[in-house]
């Protein structure tokens, strides 16, 4: 079953770091592009960051560009996202997505909430 | 970046009637390749948003006929031709052509 599971949510203070994971599961990890997106609060979708296949090429939306870093392992298919700096504004619920020709399987998503 | 506007932000619709959701880019989706990169999401309450739509009409696996996406250019629509309780939700159109990809502010659709 194609399946993400993203983890590493929590509560942490402005200025504070957090590492969320997605893991991948059931389709081949290493040949996939890979995103982030995140919904804030009863807001609409923000699209966050992709990294390809062998991490050679990474985006990052000017929101989060010198903040936040996307990573993977293909090893272990994982993927990561490192959020330093954190402020108020990044408080929301992050989703990692397969990137084939589209957003075609999402996680569930984890919670961040940046509050002091 | 490509701004998304997506009209109504909200819609009531009595149960087998039809429903439409109009998206508007301000920029051309149409890439130099021949497609264009206009897709459709449904976030369903308490879920994370799933594909629809993908390059302005594509439906995606599993999406029912009910559903169909249309337009060009600058100018999308998304039509359910009979709405059922389970497609209560938010509909989001996003981008794809350009990074940062942008979605629209996202439509309500619930049942009268």
């Amino acid at each position: 079953q194609v399946q993400m599971v993203e983890s590493g949510g929590g509560l942490v203070k402005p200025g504070g770091s957090l590492r969320l994971s997605c893991a991948a599961s059931g389709f081949t990890f290493s040949d996939s592009y890979m995103t982030w997106i995140r919904q804030a609060p009863g807001k609409g979708l923000e699209w966050l960051s992709y990294i390809s296949s062998s991490a050679s090429t990474i985006y990052y939306a000017d929101s989060v560009k010198g903040r936040f870093t996307i990573s993977r392992d293909n090893a272990k298919n994982l993927f990561y996202l490192q959020m330093n700096s954190l402020r108020a504004e990044d408080t929301a619920v992050y989703y990692c997505a397969r990137n084939s020709r589209f957003l075609d399987v999402w996680g569930k998503g984890t919670t961040v909430t940046v509050s002091s | 970046d490509i701004v998304m506007t997506q009209t109504p932000l909200s819609l009531s619709v009595t149960p087998g009637q039809p429903a439409s959701i109009s998206c508007k880019s301000n920029q051309s989706l149409l890439h130099s390749d021949g497609k264009t990169y206009l897709y459709w999401y449904l976030q369903k309450p308490g879920q994370s948003p799933q594909l629809l739509i993908y390059e302005v009409s594509s439906r995606f696996s599993g999406v029912p006929d009910t559903f169909s996406g249309s337009g060009s250019g600058t100018d999308f629509t998304l039509k359910i031709s009979r709405v059922e309780a389970e497609d209560v939700g938010i509909y989001y159109c996003m981008q794809g052509i350009r990074l940062p990809w942008t979605f629209g502010q996202g439509t309500k659709v619930e049942i009268k």
